[in-house]
C-alpha cells in the first residue's frame, strides 16, 4: 500500500512569490492535515480537510491556504512569501477526521527555502 | 487551545541504558496522546499511543506512562540501540463534541545513542 506522497519535495522561491504544495493520502484514506515544521518550534497545525472541507484550521495567516478534491488529493498555497515561511510542510493523512482512533501517517514533506 | 510542552530537547544516552522523555499537557479534556519518530529525511511515524482510561502501554522496547491528575505522559525506551537515534515529539488530542479535535504537538526530542 503506497504511503502519503508529497510533492514536490524540494523547492526554492524568492521573497514575494507564491507556491503550492501537493499531497497525495493513502489509498482510502479522507482526512488530510497539513503541518510546519521548522527548528525549535516542532510541528505547528496548518489545517485540516475532510471530504473537501476544511475541518480545523491553525493559527496562520491568510497567505496559508488549502483545498481538497474529490479524490481526497490536497494542496496548500502560500502566497507573498516570506522568510520565515522556509520550512518543512508535511502533509498527514488519516482514515478518519479528528477523533482519538484517527492516526496520523505523514508523507516525507516539502521542504521550502526562500531567499 | 491546547499546550504541550516536552523535555528534553536534547538527549544522549549510552548504547543498552535507557532513556525517558517527558510531555506536559494543558487541556484536562484530552484524551488521546501518541508519540511519533522522525528519522532524518522522514516524515514523522506513530510508534506508540495511549488513551485517556490507561496508565500505561508497553510495546517491547518501549512504554508510555500517562498521569491525568498531573496532566504529563512519558515515553520509555529501554535497551537503546543505534537505531533508535531520531528525534521524537509527543502530541496530544483532545475532545469536542464536534469531532474536529486536533493533534497539537512537543516540540521535539532528538535522542541520539552513543555506541
Amino acid at each position: 500500500k503506497a504511503g502519503v506522497t508529497q510533492t514536490p519535495r524540494y523547492l526554492i522561491k524568492t521573497r514575494g512569490q507564491q507556491v503550492t504544495l501537493s499531497c497525495s493520502p493513502i489509498s482510502g484514506h479522507r482526512s488530510v492535515s497539513w503541518y510546519q515544521q521548522t527548528p525549535g518550534q516542532g510541528l505547528q497545525f496548518l489545517f485540516e480537510y475532510f471530504s473537501e472541507t476544511q475541518r480545523n484550521k491553525g493559527n496562520f495567516p491568510g497567505r496559508f491556504s488549502g483545498r481538497q478534491f474529490s479524490n481526497s488529493r490536497s494542496e496548500m498555497n502560500v502566497s507573498t512569501l516570506e522568510l520565515g515561511d522556509s520550512a518543512l510542510y508535511l502533509c498527514a493523512s488519516s482514515r478518519l477526521a479528528g477523533g482519538p482512533t484517527g492516526e496520523l501517517f505523514f508523507g516525507e514533506g516539502s521542504r521550502l527555502t526562500v531567499l | 487551545g491546547e499546550n504541550v510542552e516536552q523535555h528534553p530537547s536534547t538527549l544522549s544516552v549510552q548504547e543498552g541504558d535507557s532513556a525517558v522523555i517527558k510531555c506536559t499537557y494543558s487541556d484536562s479534556a484530552s484524551n488521546y496522546f501518541p508519540w511519533y519518530k522522525q528519522e532524518l529525511g522522514k516524515g514523522p511515524q506513530l510508534i506508540i499511543d495511549i488513551r485517556s482510561n490507561v496508565g500505561e502501554k508497553k510495546d517491547q522496547r518501549i512504554a508510555v506512562t500517562l498521569n491525568k491528575t498531573a496532566k504529563h505522559f512519558s515515553l520509555h525506551i529501554t535497551e537503546t540501540q543505534p537505531e533508535d537515534s531520531a528525534v521524537y515529539f509527543c502530541a496530544a488530542r483532545g475532545h469536542s463534541n464536534f469531532g474536529n479535535e486536533k493533534l497539537t504537538f512537543g516540540t521535539g526530542t532528538r535522542l541520539t545513542i552513543i555506541p
